[in-house]
């Protein structure tokens, strides 16, 4: 079946970069993306990819697809206290048409 | 546009009671979704809805869950016996075919 694998936590010190890694299972997945979910709120798109690109890049934030490997990062430049959130990978097949498979999440520490 | 609306944000109930989760999704959008969060499972897709059909309920966990979607700007699911390891963050989240998911703030169910 399918399945989107995240590490829990990652911890980066303010002003760094953050890379958040993803592992997904289903090659026919159109369409990767990254959803934010700050405190108490519900998820928010941040960014996608569409499965025939290599990077993607806006503004702080760039995506990396590695097809072969199924793999899929997302750098955050100069990292914010505001950027403290969970950060969920997510594939799918259908644009937003269809249900999404999610990871669990990781976690966002920044340490000041 | 207020976004998608979901009622009750919290809601606690008592083991064996019927537990109803309400959503409005944005106007014009034609898809809506229900998941489920958990810490143990993550974010879990259990239902969703295309033009008020449902399309895909394989993640419905068993018979007591429930969901309708009687007309374009409405949909519930319901709990029905619900038992504490139902107590979840439950979201809905709707888009319009071929865009972006747009999730609601969640209702925090805990059954005691």
């Amino acid at each position: 079946g399918e399945d989107v694998e995240q590490s829990l936590f990652l911890s980066v010190r303010e002003g760094d970069s953050s890379v958040i890694n993803c592992t997904y299972t289903d090659s026919s997945s159109t369409y990767l993306y990254w959803y934010k979910q700050e405190p108490g709120a519900g998820l928010q798109l941040l960014t996608y990819i569409f499965s025939n690109m290599d990077m993607k890049q806006d503004q702080r934030l760039t995506v990396l697809l590695n097809k072969k490997d199924k793999h899929l990062s997302l750098r955050i430049a100069d990292t914010q206290t505001g950027d403290s959130a969970i950060y969920f990978c997510a594939q799918g097949s259908g644009g937003g048409a269809d249900g999404l498979t999610f990871g669990k999440g990781t976690h966002l520490i920044i340490q000041p | 546009d207020a976004g998608v609306i979901q009622s009750p944000r919290h809601e606690v109930t008592e083991m064996g009671q019927e537990v109803t989760l309400r959503c409005k999704p944005i106007s014009g959008h034609n898809s809506l979704f229900w998941y489920r969060q958990t810490m143990m499972r993550g974010l879990e897709l259990l239902i969703y809805f295309n033009n008020n059909v449902p399309i895909d309920d394989s993640g419905m966990p068993e018979d007591r869950f429930s969901a309708k979607m009687p007309n374009a700007s409405f949909s519930t699911l319901k709990i029905q016996p619900s038992e504490p390891r139902d107590s979840a963050v439950y979201f809905c989240a709707s888009s319009l075919k071929g865009d972006e998911q747009y999730f609601g703030p969640g209702t925090r169910l805990t059954v005691t």
